[in-house]
């Protein structure tokens, strides 16, 4: 089993829709949380880092469940411009990826 | 400020014959971290460095590659030799300290013909 596993997609939305990615993890004692999203042919950028609270950055949800060890992010009200492939990264002592959720949303 | 810098951003080699990355991390990033990513997948860690100490290797094939980060500033990651399944985008990133965002820069496409 990976130690970060996405569902790769990819998904196919219309502009203005919710969508939501979900990632799990098998490391109990991981630190800390991220999501990235990666342009085609481009570096990784951070996109939120993912509290234990929940936390929220415009359109954007990020939330931690550790004791079924997953994290997710919402995307509201999808823009042509969120077309990208999302990256969960967890840090357990050493930083882990996933294989990343390829997103398109359509016109 | 400026970003994450590597170069080149393209290599083309033969297999066989050497090649050698650059990095230089964000003014301040202690840590500084190589990942390897193939088509479709994730980045993997190859070696992460506190300072100029490799704290963690355990993922760097050391028979063909070595790395180095000298005065814990700027970092070197060497193949020699490459092999055709080298191919692949050798990417640096760095973080203020480890466990912390991470920063990533361009990335070096390397072709093995």
């Amino acid at each position: 089993r990976k130690e970060v596993e996405q569902d790769p997609g990819p998904f196919n939305v219309p502009e203005g829709a919710t969508v939501a990615f979900n990632c799990t993890y098998s490391n109990s004692a991981s630190q800390s949380f991220f999501w990235y999203r990666q342009d085609c042919r481009k570096e990784p950028k951070l996109l939120m880092s993912v509290y234990s609270s929940g936390n929220e950055d415009g359109r954007f949800t990020a939330q931690l469940n550790r004791a079924s060890q997953y994290i997710s992010l919402l995307i509201r009200d999808s823009k042509l411009s969120d077309s990208a492939t999302y990256l969960c990264v967890v840090n357990s002592g050493d930083m882990r990826f996933g294989a990343g959720t390829r997103l398109t949303v359509k016109p | 400020e400026a970003g994450v810098v590597q170069s080149p951003r393209y290599k083309i080699i033969e297999k066989k014959q050497p090649v050698a990355f650059w990095c230089n991390p964000i003014s301040g990033h202690n840590t500084l971290y190589w990942y390897l990513q193939n088509l479709g997948q994730g980045p993997e860690l190859l070696i992460r460095y506190e300072n100029e100490e490799a704290v963690d290797d355990s993922q760097l094939p050391k028979d063909r590659f070595s790395a180095e980060r000298l005065k814990g500033v700027d970092s070197t990651l060497k193949i020699q030799p490459a092999e055709l399944g080298d191919s692949a985008v050798y990417l640096c990133a760095s973080s203020l300290v480890e466990g912390r965002e991470q920063y990533f820069g361009p990335g070096t496409r390397l072709t093995v013909t």
